[in-house]
């Protein structure tokens, strides 16, 4: 079946660290993937897509690519700041899947000042 | 801005007593889903509509309704709320021509007293 692995969280990082948070796809064809974030008591976002194999997504200064040879679509971001606290999913959509997405579990990611 | 808007965003109602969650979207998308979220889960969907054509999830229970009245608007109406219904309900859009990704409303919190 389709689905999507993410790692678990909390992860808690300094303002300004490296962010990496991991992300594994089982899929039956070529999905698209997809981050969404969501800030407390609000909806999801979408903050990058990727449609094929080798794109990359990037936004706010958050990037990920989109590999194939791996199935993973690992969400990174050089320097986080406080802002950037909230859950992050993971997500494929599938172009033969109907109209459905699959999300991952998501990742609460909390940057301390 | 075009948008998609959830209506109300905080709902308290009493076990048993039916409640009714709205949303409007302004993007003309054909294509708007209904999820249930628990404390920072994946969402889970419920049901969505392409065009008019409604498609339910197979685990979603009975209890769980919807209408499309028009392209622009969505119910979701909860006829016996449990305890267990508490959760953020979160709708978005599609357009399933032009776009790969979902359109999140800004959801609604619903409490069962």
């Amino acid at each position: 079946g389709n689905s999507v692995t993410q790692m678990e969280g909390p992860v808690t990082l300094s303002e300004e660290a490296f962010l990496t948070i991991n992300c594994t796809y089982t899929a039956t064809g070529y999905p698209s993937l997809f981050w969404y974030v969501q800030y407390p008591g609000e909806g999801l976002q979408l903050l990058l897509k990727a449609t094929k194999a080798d794109d990359k997504g990037s936004n706010k200064g958050f990037e990920a690519t989109y590999r194939k040879e791996t199935t993973s679509f690992h969400l990174e971001k050089g320097s986080v700041q406080v802002s950037d606290s909230a859950v992050y999913f993971c997500a494929l959509k599938l172009w033969d899947y109907g109209q459905n997405f699959v999300f991952g579990p998501g990742t609460r990611l909390s940057v301390l000042p | 801005d075009a948008m998609v808007i959830q209506n109300p965003r905080y709902q308290v109602t009493q076990f048993g007593k039916p409640v009714t969650l709205s949303c409007s979207q302004t993007l003309n998308h054909n294509v708007m889903y209904w999820y249930q979220q628990k404390s920072s889960q994946a969402p889970k969907l419920l049901f969505h509509y392409y065009d008019k054509d409604f498609n339910n999830e197979a685990d979603t229970p009975d209890n769980f309704q919807s209408r499309r009245p028009n392209t622009s608007f969505c119910f979701l109406d909860i006829r016996s709320p449990g305890l267990g219904d508490a959760a953020m309900y979160l709708c978005a859009t599609r357009d399933r021509v032009k776009y790969n990704e979902q359109f999140f409303g800004p959801g609604t919190r619903l409490t069962v007293l």
